[in-house]
């Protein structure tokens, strides 16, 4: 079967850094994908790494390792505003249209 | 530039009817994907349609239908409707080459009674 594993929900203070993991077990790999819900929106597209290593964009970074199955979403310099739902979701086939996410992890920053 | 369309945004059937769901992607991009989202089962991957061409299937059952047209808009057809069925469907669409970057539409919220 094909499975992503991330916590199901994370809690932290305003300024503060929190990293969401995410492990995968998946038939076929072609990158790992972030992507942040607040509730009653849409997904939006927060990061892609297709090789291993750490991508920066801003206040959030994200790192795979493949070897590993392993990857993960690091937030820093938290503001209210992210508090959301952050999926992620791996390409396991050539076609980008096709993703296997995570169930999500609802992080709740207090102030 | 104007983001993925979806329509309807809220609806309400019955058990037993059949829905059809709209969707127009950015303009350029000829990909576009379906997914369900659901409380217990979060995104799950629907069907993908490529230059009127369904590119790859999930894991649901033949109720489950769609298409896409010569100006890259798709429609998603749910035939025979169950109480499960009851979900979020949203609409992605991405450009050719753009790895791992899916624009969302806001979602078709779909009530089954």
């Amino acid at each position: 079967g094909q499975s992503l594993e991330q916590p199901s929900e994370v809690t932290a203070v305003e300024g503060a850094i929190v990293q969401i993991n995410c492990t995968y077990q998946t038939s076929g790999f072609y990158g790992l994908s972030w992507y942040q819900q607040h509730d009653g929106g849409a997904p939006t597209f927060l990061s892609y790494n297709a090789l291993d290593g750490l991508e920066e964009t801003g206040r959030f970074s994200s790192f795979l390792s493949r070897s590993d199955s392993y990857g993960y979403l690091l937030l820093q310099e938290l503001q209210m505003k992210d508090s959301a739902s952050y999926f992620c979701a791996v390409r396991v086939r050539g076609s980008q249209g096709n993703l296997i996410f995570g169930k999500g992890t609802k992080l709740s920053v207090k102030p | 530039k104007a983001g993925v369309t979806q329509t309807p945004r809220y609806l309400i059937k019955t058990r037993g009817q059949q829905v059809t769901l709209s969707c127009s992607p950015i303009s350029g991009h000829r990909s576009v994907s379906w997914y369900q989202q659901t409380p217990g089962q979060g995104l799950q991957f629907l069907f993908e349609y490529f230059s009127e061409t369904q590119r790859n299937k999930g894991n649901f059952p033949g109720r489950f239908s769609g298409r896409q047209f010569s100006n890259s808009r798709s429609e998603m057809n749910v035939s025979t409707l169950e109480l499960g069925d009851s979900a979020l469907y949203l609409c992605a669409s991405s450009a050719e080459g753009a790895a791992g970057e899916l624009f969302f539409g806001e979602g078709s919220r779909l009530t089954v009674l």
